[in-house]
């Protein structure tokens, strides 16, 4: 297994651009989640889904969308990025129970 | 007051140290509490998890939940080199069902020295 995989590694962006990062598990986790990890701030969850179809907001959701027509993936959109969002993005599943599997994050620059 | 706290160091022990690292919180609905280690630049994984209260040993890692007093800790043994990370507490109300979602704490940087 793979495990969850985040793609881009790194990314810079203008401020005003969009872009969608992804993440893939291929363990048939029903649950995803999205988590910002700002510098000494620990981890804030964005949105997370638990199942496919169903989506919710988490702490921080202003500013992103997200999406889950598959078990597997679960996308978020990042719509007129801000400075603000400069942070590094953490996809994570979860079987049933409460281990979390977090995937190695998108580095995320907004100039 | 926040949710969780976590001093975030950083923490610096030579190695052979014993380590010991704290989170307090303030929801006494958490019920799950846990333990991630994150290595630089790489994604949080699971060390240790607790459920309520007492404690739970695992080869050199011991975690210990007091619920009465709102507190939890780490405690590492006989610490080395590669146990240098981040250390992030988190906790959760929920059993593990939709309603489950992590609390985090920030996160300490400890450093163990050869």
């Amino acid at each position: 297994n793979a495990g969850v995989t985040q793609t881009p590694k790194f990314r810079i962006l203008k401020i005003g651009q969009s872009m969608t990062l992804q993440c893939t598990q291929d363990m048939n986790h029903n649950y995803m989640y999205w988590y910002r990890q700002d510098p000494g701030m620990g981890l804030k969850l964005i949105y997370y889904s638990v199942g496919a179809g169903i989506t919710d907001k988490g702490e921080v959701p202003n500013g992103y969308n997200v999406s889950r027509s598959t078990t597997e993936d679960f996308p978020l959109r990042l719509e007129l990025a801000a400075p603000s969002q400069t942070s590094v993005y953490f996809c994570a599943s979860r079987p049933p129970g409460n281990e979390q599997f977090f995937g190695p994050g998108t580095r995320l620059t907004v100039l | 007051q926040k949710e969780v706290e976590q001093d975030p160091g950083p923490l610096s022990v030579p190695e052979g140290a014993i380590v010991s690292l704290n989170c307090t919180y303030s929801n006494s609905a958490f019920q799950y509490f846990m333990w991630y280690r994150q290595y630089s630049r790489k994604g949080p994984e699971l060390l240790m998890y607790t459920y309520s209260s007492g404690n739970k040993e695992d080869g050199r890692f011991t975690a210990q939940v007091d619920k009465s007093s709102k507190y939890i800790s780490l405690f590492i043994r006989d610490s080395q080199p590669s146990d240098s990370a981040t250390y992030l507490c988190a906790m959760s109300a929920g059993s593990g069902g939709s309603n489950y979602k992590l609390t985090f704490g920030k996160g300490t940087l400890l450093t163990v020295n050869p």
